[in-house]
């Protein structure tokens, strides 16, 4: 059973940083396409960035809010993705998703978790 | 990357179809098969329940089905149940990511 989550939410001040981190297990984490959705309170949601997996490159592509800010990495040997996220904002408030990707779509879904900025 | 556009809300008697639409462009949801729904009830993890277009993975209900006419897509729920009832996003692959619509609304009657 695939199985994701998330973790290293919470609150920070504008202009701090957090890393979060997404766990996953039951499939073969190293050949997986992943991404970051986050959700701002009572809003839709958002792709933050998506990374391809080494053999693809592994390199990562990124919202356009977020471009300069935000990092995504992973650490195959921990079946672990990362999402550094520094110079945080307010809008930046939001549950944060990671979720694989297969084909177009986001098969997936980890079950969230909070980032607040506020000062 | 704008966000696709769907209707706020839908609503409909249990027994009855609902249909929402999610319109994007020609960069998004007209230019590639790769058009996905999610089902998320509040607190939850959204979920997928259409993929590349039309289909339905694994577990998901018949009652659920997706088409797409040039750049806009829909997702229909047929014989409506009050479990039906959540917040519904379309999806678009847009080239290297990923776009969403603002999310309808399904409320059941």
């Amino acid at each position: 059973e695939v199985q994701l989550v998330e973790s290293g939410g919470g609150l920070v001040k504008p202009g701090g940083s957090l890393t979060l981190s997404c766990a996953a297990s039951g499939f073969t984490f190293n050949s997986a396409w992943m991404i970051w959705v986050r959700q701002a309170p009572g809003k839709g949601l958002e792709c933050v960035g998506r990374i391809k997996p080494k053999t693809d490159g592994g390199t990562a592509d990124y919202v356009a809010p977020v471009i300069g800010r935000f990092t995504i990495s992973r650490d195959d040997s921990k079946n672990t993705l990362y999402l550094q996220m520094n110079s945080l904002k307010i809008e930046d408030t939001a549950v944060y998703y990671c979720a694989t990707v297969i084909s177009g779509r986001l098969d997936a879904w980890g079950q969230g978790t909070l980032v607040t900025v506020s000062s | 990357q704008s966000a696709l556009t769907q209707p706020r809300s839908v609503s409909g008697s249990p027994g009855q179809s609902v249909t929402m639409s999610c319109t994007g462009t020609s960069s998004d949801v007209g230019g590639y098969n790769y058009v996905s729904w999610y089902q998320q009830h509040p607190g939850k993890a959204p979920k997928l329940m259409i993929y590349d277009v039309s289909n339905r993975p694994s577990g998901v209900p018949d009652r659920f089905s997706g088409s797409k006419s040039g750049n806009t897509a829909s997702l229909t729920i047929s014989g409506l149940q009050a479990e039906d009832e959540a917040d519904y996003y379309c999806c678009s692959y847009a080239g290297s990511l990923y776009v969403f619509g603002g999310g309808t609304k399904v409320t059941v009657l």
